[in-house]
């Protein structure tokens, strides 16, 4: 079974400019998780969904991060305007079930790097 | 609140030395307790998990972790590490019936095995 897809692998862009990440969760599971890790902060959680809709989005930084989820098998995740402090790497992740029995998925994550 | 709390931001061991890395939680009910692996450059795995029954858990690669509810700990174990199990180790928590479903994280140990 594929898993759970991000692309890009590797984004490097100049500040100011729009990022778009995305991901694909793995069939069937329908919670999405995005994640943002630093060495600073470590592994944080930006927002998650439930069937599309999201359900805290307490961790997302700033107004300049949106995410959305327009169908089951399709996530975004956009910063506008990136900032040099947005560098990170951000990590998808989907689990199927409610509650806390099924694990969580991982992607590859997006290395994000803004100059 | 919940907390995770993983005692040992770095450990440096030589190969065929045991290991235990050292993971404690504070959550007032039932919980669910996951370890995830990062490899150099690569995303979060599954390691092992415990829902319920045996406190001792296998999981993949060798590893092994036990549960004791006394001791709100849920420490990683392997009686002999080789080179390639030098990655970053997460501990996570979850209550098994919290409706708000978002891990906690502990902040990671850095596992590096000398050859």
């Amino acid at each position: 079974d594929a898993g759970v897809i991000q692309s890009p692998r590797h984004e490097v862009t100049e500040m100011g400019q729009e990022v778009t990440l995305r991901c694909k969760p793995i069939s069937g599971h329908d919670y999405l998780f995005w994640y943002r890790q630093t060495m600073m902060r470590g592994l944080e959680l930006l927002i998650y969904f439930n069937n599309n809709v999201p359900i805290d989005d307490s961790g997302m930084p700033e107004d300049r991060f949106s995410a959305k989820m327009p169908n089951a098998s399709f996530s975004t995740l956009k910063i506008q305007p990136s900032e040099p402090r947005d560098s990170a790497v951000y990590f998808c992740a989907s689990s199927r079930g409610q509650g806390g029995n099924q694990p969580q998925h991982f992607g590859d994550g997006t290395r994000l790097s803004i100059l | 609140a919940q907390s995770v709390s993983q005692h040992n931001h770095h450990v440096i061991l030589s190969e065929a030395a045991s290991l235990e890395l050292g993971c404690n939680y504070s959550y007032g009910g039932t919980v669910n307790l996951f370890w995830y692996v990062q490899y150099p450059g690569q995303h979060l795995q599954l390691l092992l998990k415990y829902f319920s029954g045996d406190p001792l858990v296998k999981g993949i690669k060798g590893f092994e972790a036990e549960f004791i509810k006394s001791k709100f700990s849920f420490n990683l174990r392997k009686p002999s590490v080789q080179w390639s199990d030098t990655a970053e180790y997460f501990c996570a928590v979850i209550g098994a019936v919290d409706s708000n479903y978002q891990l906690i994280w502990g902040a990671g140990t850095k596992l590096i095995i000398k050859p």
